[in-house]
C-alpha cells in the first residue's frame, strides 16, 4: 500500500534560519506531489506542486522553494525565513480518481 | 474561475445533534468533489467524495450528495459524537486538471457532551 511520510513533525525556528522539511512516498511510482501552508485560523494554500523528477511548479511567490531530487521525495526550504512562513505544512501525493493524500503535517513557528 | 465555498464557523452542536456544513462550488463542467477532515493537530484525511452528479459519498456516518442543479455538496451527519470535532474542508478538482484541488476556507465544528 502506499503511504507518504514528512519530517520534521514541528520546529522552532529563528527569524533568518534555513529551513528543510522533507517529504517521501512509498508504493507507488511517478505520483504528482504537493507542498501545502495552513496558517493558523486559515484554509490551505498550495505552495508547490511537482508531476516529475526536477519539475516544480510555483503558486505563490515567496521566500520558500521546492525540489524533487528523486521520484517520490520532495522537499521544501528556504534559505531565510520570515516571521510569516509560521504554519503548519503539508506535503500531499495523489493517487487514483483524483484521490490526494496528505502526510502528517509540520509545525512550523519562526520566532 | 473555479471557487468552492462553505458555511463559516465553527458550528457548536450537542452530542447526537443533526450536523449540515453547507458547501457549494462554481466550476465549468463536472468536477469531482470531496470532504476532507483535519483533526486536532492532524494532516488531512479524505471522508468522502462524488465523481458525477447524483453519486453520493459516505463514510464513517457521514454523507453528501452531488447537486449539479444547486452546485452543492452539502455534508451531513445524522447523529454527531464529540470525536467529530474537527475542521472540515470541502474541495473540489476541476474536470479537465492535473489533479489540483481548489479548497473551501474549511468550517470549524465542536461538539459539546
Amino acid at each position: 500500500s502506499q503511504t507518504i511520510h514528512q519530517w520534521p513533525a514541528t520546529l522552532v525556528q529563528p527569524v533568518g534560519s534555513p529551513l528543510s522539511l522533507e517529504c517521501t512516498v512509498e508504493g507507488t511510482s511517478n505520483p504528482n506531489l504537493y507542498w501545502y501552508r495552513q496558517a493558523a485560523g486559515r484554509g490551505l494554500q498550495l505552495l508547490f506542486y511537482s508531476v516529475g523528477i526536477g519539475q516544480i511548479s510555483s503558486e505563490v511567490p515567496q521566500n520558500l522553494s521546492a525540489s524533487r531530487p528523486q521520484d517520490r521525495q520532495f522537499i521544501l526550504s528556504s534559505k531565510k525565513l520570515l516571521l510569516s512562513d509560521s504554519g503548519f505544512y503539508l506535503c500531499a501525493w495523489d493517487g487514483r480518481r483524483n484521490t490526494i493524500y496528505f502526510g502528517e503535517g509540520s509545525w512550523l513557528t519562526v520566532v | 474561475g473555479d471557487s468552492v465555498t462553505q458555511m463559516e464557523g465553527p458550528v457548536t452542536l450537542s452530542e447526537e445533534a443533526f450536523l449540515t456544513i453547507n458547501c457549494t462550488y462554481t466550476a465549468t463542467g463536472y468536477p469531482s468533489l470531496f470532504w476532507y477532515v483535519q483533526y486536532p493537530g492532524e494532516g488531512l484525511q479524505l471522508l468522502l467524495k462524488a465523481t458525477k452528479a447524483d453519486d453520493k459519498g459516505s463514510n464513517k456516518g457521514f454523507e453528501a450528495t452531488y447537486r449539479k442543479e444547486t452546485t452543492s455538496f452539502h455534508l451531513e451527519k445524522g447523529s454527531v459524537q464529540v470525536s467529530d470535532s474537527a475542521v472540515y474542508f470541502c474541495a473540489l478538482v476541476p474536470k479537465d486538471s492535473n489533479y489540483q484541488l481548489i479548497w473551501g476556507a474549511g468550517t470549524k465544528l465542536i461538539i459539546k457532551p
